[in-house]
């Protein structure tokens, strides 16, 4: 049961390279997430999708792009990298029920020089 | 936006000896999850126990349980016979009844030998 899985777990980019963290989930989730994590700023949301087909914009999404390919996949895309984008980036996803919590994967390293 | 509040960034606990980590959080709402999350240094998000609003029994998973204390609107982490594996980050997290998570920003902890 691989749970939630996103590639790559470390990346390297040049300032104003491009890149997309691509996640899958296993578990007929039909909510996901992109978080970011920052030292002393704890996780915030960049985008999510309640369902397949929409997407909505969280508390950071400037400089990103997302898509919802499919029930199981959500891709989180930056078009012109900067160096404020260095971050531990997450994605996370969550069956509808009112008390389902959110199911993480490892993580994505970035950094952008 | 929702707020979510942790004001210990660091904690401390003798091995076998009990630690409270504290989380206030903000809202209007009378309908609300609360959840908190380890995060150990391997990076993965981790739940560790959750709360709904409309149950008055503080929730309790082994030896983690929560004190929820709705109208001051505080929901804090016991942990009893702190273990060597208990060192991690911790994350305490709100939703409501839409697809949104807050999160605080986090509180280390240390378990001393």
């Amino acid at each position: 049961n691989a749970g939630v899985t996103q590639t790559p777990k470390f990346q390297v980019l040049k300032t104003g390279q491009s890149m997309t963290l691509q996640c899958a989930q296993d578990m007929n989730h039909n909510s996901m997430y992109w978080y970011r994590q920052d030292p002393g700023m704890g996780l915030r949301l960049i985008y999510y999708s309640a369902s397949e087909g929409t997407t909505d914009k969280g508390e950071v999404p400037n400089g990103y792009n997302v898509s919802r390919l499919n029930k199981r996949e959500f891709s989180l895309r930056l078009e012109s990298a900067a160096p404020s984008q260095t971050s531990v980036y997450f994605c996370a996803s969550r069956r509808r029920a009112n008390t389902g919590e959110l199911f993480f994967g490892e993580g994505s390293r970035l950094t952008v020089l | 936006a929702q707020t979510v509040t942790q004001s210990q960034p660091e904690m401390s606990v003798q091995e076998a000896e009990t630690v409270t980590l504290s989380c206030t959080y903000d809202t209007s709402e009378s309908d609300y999850y609360l959840f908190w999350y380890k995060q150990p240094p391997s990076r993965q998000m981790i739940l560790v126990i959750r709360q709904e609003a409309y149950k008055q029994q503080n929730a309790t998973e082994n030896r983690f349980s929560v004190n929820f204390q709705k109208a001051a609107k505080s929901f804090s982490l016991k942990i009893s016979d702190s273990q060597l594996g208990d060192a991690a980050m911790y994350f305490c997290a709100y939703r409501e009844t839409g697809n949104q998570f807050y999160f605080g920003t986090g509180t280390s902890l240390t378990v001393i030998p």
